[in-house]
């Protein structure tokens, strides 16, 4: 069946350093990924999305990788802010039935440290 | 421009109650999808909706749930005769359209006691 999956349930870095979150997917046909952040007691917000055929996309300190020969994507934040203290979920959302519906992996937890 | 909204924000219900979750879409939106997730976990797809119509209720546990977004009003998710293990927050999104970015409301975190 078809998983999205994030590497580490956990990621701590110092104020000021770059971040990385990694995911991994299981379904090849899937062309279109997203990141959310989702900070407590909040619903996920929107980040930033990569379809396929982009092998890399830039947003404000944010950079997502797609390496679709591994089926890994990942998602890079320059001089990580202690606002970016946050639960981060990459989400397939073509899944299985073309639906739309979102697959998310687990979340990655990401600490910043003063 | 306002987001998606969802109440109440928190409601708390006892066992064998019904429990009754609204979420106004963005202005523009006719796609809304309801999310459940419980402590410590990801989110899990629940239902898919456009106006009148239910498109997808596979992750929608067969009894004592039920969904709605009617042709005037708030999208409903409904679920009856609650038990404990409801206990989670509940998360609407809302779309423009099949597969597009969908965006999401605050959510409401029910408490069944």
């Amino acid at each position: 069946g078809e998983s999205v999956g994030l590497h580490l349930p956990t990621l701590s870095v110092q104020e000021g350093d770059n971040s990385i979150i990694n995911c991994a997917y299981s379904n090849s046909a899937s062309d279109y990924f997203i990141w959310y952040k989702q900070e407590s007691g909040k619903g996920p917000q929107f980040i930033i999305d990569i379809r396929s055929n982009m092998d890399k996309r830039q947003g404000q300190r944010v950079t997502v990788l797609l390496n679709k020969t591994v089926k890994h994507l990942s998602l890079q934040i320059a001089a990580t802010q202690p606002g970016d203290s946050a639960v981060y979920f990459c989400a397939d959302p073509h899944g299985s039935s073309n639906t739309g519906k979102l697959i998310f992996g687990q979340g990655t937890t990401l600490q910043v440290k003063p | 421009n306002a987001g998606v909204m969802q109440n109440p924000r928190h409601l708390v219900r006892r066992r064998g109650q019904e429990a009754r979750l609204r979420c106004s879409p963005m202005k523009g939106h006719s796609h809304v999808y309801w999310y459940r997730q419980l402590p410590e976990e990801g989110l899990k797809f629940m239902v898919y909706l456009q106006k009148e119509n239910i498109i997808d209720e596979s992750g929608m546990p067969k009894e004592r749930f039920s969904a709605e977004f009617p042709k005037e009003g708030p999208s409903i998710l409904r679920i009856q005769q609650v038990v404990r293990g409801d206990s989670a927050a509940y998360f609407c999104a809302s779309g423009r359209g099949f597969q597009e970015t969908q965006y999401f409301g605050p959510g409401t975190r029910l408490l069944v006691l």
